[in-house]
């Protein structure tokens, strides 16, 4: 699987959008985007996943560059709730592991 | 919303004593999993159960280490003389589909002193 690479630490103001970004040019053609975050220690929570196309849930919007070697995940309106560790993971179809990397430690501000 | 479910939520053991912690998955899902999370490190992968046999294991899981699913539902993870290192948070994950979103349980905390 891909390595990512991901800034260690982000800040945002309540209410305002989080755009956390990740790398992951060796990506190769048949491995998805994941993001999953964690929550202090709470068990890591899915958040979204894609392949080329930006896709768009509930929880938040992933953007991949047309040349799939990066990333950026954002939450539209941040809450206080949503301060946690973000992990952005490439993975391939075969293979059932998902290999964590640092991610990005999130704060959201009041 | 169906959620996994884990028990004990915290395990204090002996060094040397066996252990087994326990996870309830979400019903129909086909692929099982164990992470775990020494207290400020990543959190690692330990193994992949599907169809009844482990898929896939880490480095990490060795001889000490064991799985199984022994009445359909539950599925444990069992070490069985565990260390000081085996000190960590333990995460059983699920999925219906390989390449969908794996569903987290909220952890065991295991203590070995």
């Amino acid at each position: 699987d891909a390595k990512t690479t991901q800034p260690p630490s982000m800040d945002c103001a309540e209410g305002r959008a989080a755009n956390l970004p990740c790398n992951h040019s060796t990506i190769s053609g048949n491995e998805y985007v994941y993001w999953y975050r964690q929550i202090h220690s709470q068990g890591p929570q899915y958040i979204i996943h894609g392949l080329k196309n930006n896709e768009t849930n509930e929880m938040a919007s992933l953007i991949i560059t047309e040349d799939r070697k990066s990333s950026t995940l954002i939450l539209p309106h941040a809450t206080l709730r949503d301060t946690a560790v973000y992990y952005c993971i490439v993975k391939g179809t075969s293979g059932s592991r998902l290999t964590f990397g640092e991610g990005t430690q999130l704060t959201v501000n009041p | 919303e169906p959620e996994v479910t884990q028990t004990p939520s915290h395990q204090v053991t002996q060094m040397g004593q066996e252990v087994i912690l326990r996870c309830v998955p979400i019903s129909n899902h086909l692929y099982f999993y164990w992470y775990r999370q020494i207290l400020g490190q990543k959190v690692e992968f330990l193994v992949s159960f599907y169809n009844n046999e482990i898929s896939e294991k880490s480095e990490i899981f060795d001889d000490q280490f064991s799985v199984e699913r022994p009445d359909g539902s539950n599925f444990t993870l069992k070490i069985r003389s565990t260390k000081l290192e085996d000190s960590a948070m333990y995460f059983c994950a699920n999925n219906l589909v390989l390449a969908g979103e794996k569903f987290f349980g909220p952890g065991t905390r295991l203590t070995v002193l």
